[in-house]
């Protein structure tokens, strides 16, 4: 079983929908999660962060991690086009994390439909 | 602020090849990473340096890899000789602490092809 398992995609749907992307993990402890944000032919960037199980908002963005069921999930809320993007969730053991022990899924490419 | 600048944008080479990758990190950050990204192995850590030693290589998939960090403002990965295996996007990154909630700031990589 790998560490850390996300839906590759594609997922299509409509402007203004709301937009659910998961990972789930096996190794229970880690205790950062965070959500990267990739677009086309650039980087990723660091879109949330939480620090064990809770939820986390930041404007359109929720992020929510269940600890119990090792499942974490991103929301994002009036979906635009400008959303469309390749997101990664990404989780740690350490809060020292920063690459030492940080877990990466391989992404979710994401198409947010005008 | 630059941000993360990585050289060249894009990379074609034949097998065998020597390829040399290279990396200037945000001033004033004290970790820099190189990855490696693949659509069957998503981003892998190959190597990262805490102010310019390297501290964990185990990523680094053969000897044929070596990465290098002379002075706080620039990085280079190296690979000697290429195959296409390598081809792929290679990112680096840096961050002013290795705390969880302290970004990882990254270029826009260099995309490797080997043929």
């Amino acid at each position: 079983q790998k560490e850390v398992e996300q839906d590759p995609g594609p997922l299509s749907v409509p402007e203004g929908a709301i937009v659910s992307l998961n990972c789930t993990y096996s190794n229970s402890a880690f205790q950062y999660f965070m959500w990267y944000r990739q677009y086309s032919r650039k980087g990723p960037e660091l879109l949330m962060y939480t620090y064990s199980s809770g939820n986390k908002e930041d404007g359109r963005f929720t992020a929510q991690v269940d600890k119990s069921s090792k499942y974490i999930s991103l929301f994002i809320r009036d979906s635009q086009p400008s959303d469309s993007a390749t997101y990664l969730c990404a989780m740690s053991m350490y809060s020292g994390g920063g690459a030492d022990g940080l877990t990466f899924g391989k992404g979710t490419h994401l198409i947010i439909q005008p | 602020d630059a941000g993360v600048i990585q050289s060249p944008r894009h990379e074609v080479t034949e097998m065998g090849q020597e390829v040399t990758l290279r990396c200037k990190p945000i001033s004033g950050h004290d970790y820099l990473f190189w990855y490696r990204q693949t659509m069957m192995r998503g981003l892998e850590l190959l190597i990262y340096f805490n102010n310019n030693v390297p501290i964990d290589d185990s990523g680094m998939p053969e000897d044929r890899f070596s990465a290098k960090m002379p002075n706080a403002s620039f990085s280079t990965l190296k690979i000697q000789p290429s195959e296409p295996r390598d081809s792929a996007v290679y990112f680096c990154a840096s961050s002013t602490s290795q705390g969880a909630g302290s970004p990882l700031h990254f270029g826009n990589g260099t995309r490797l092809t080997v043929t």
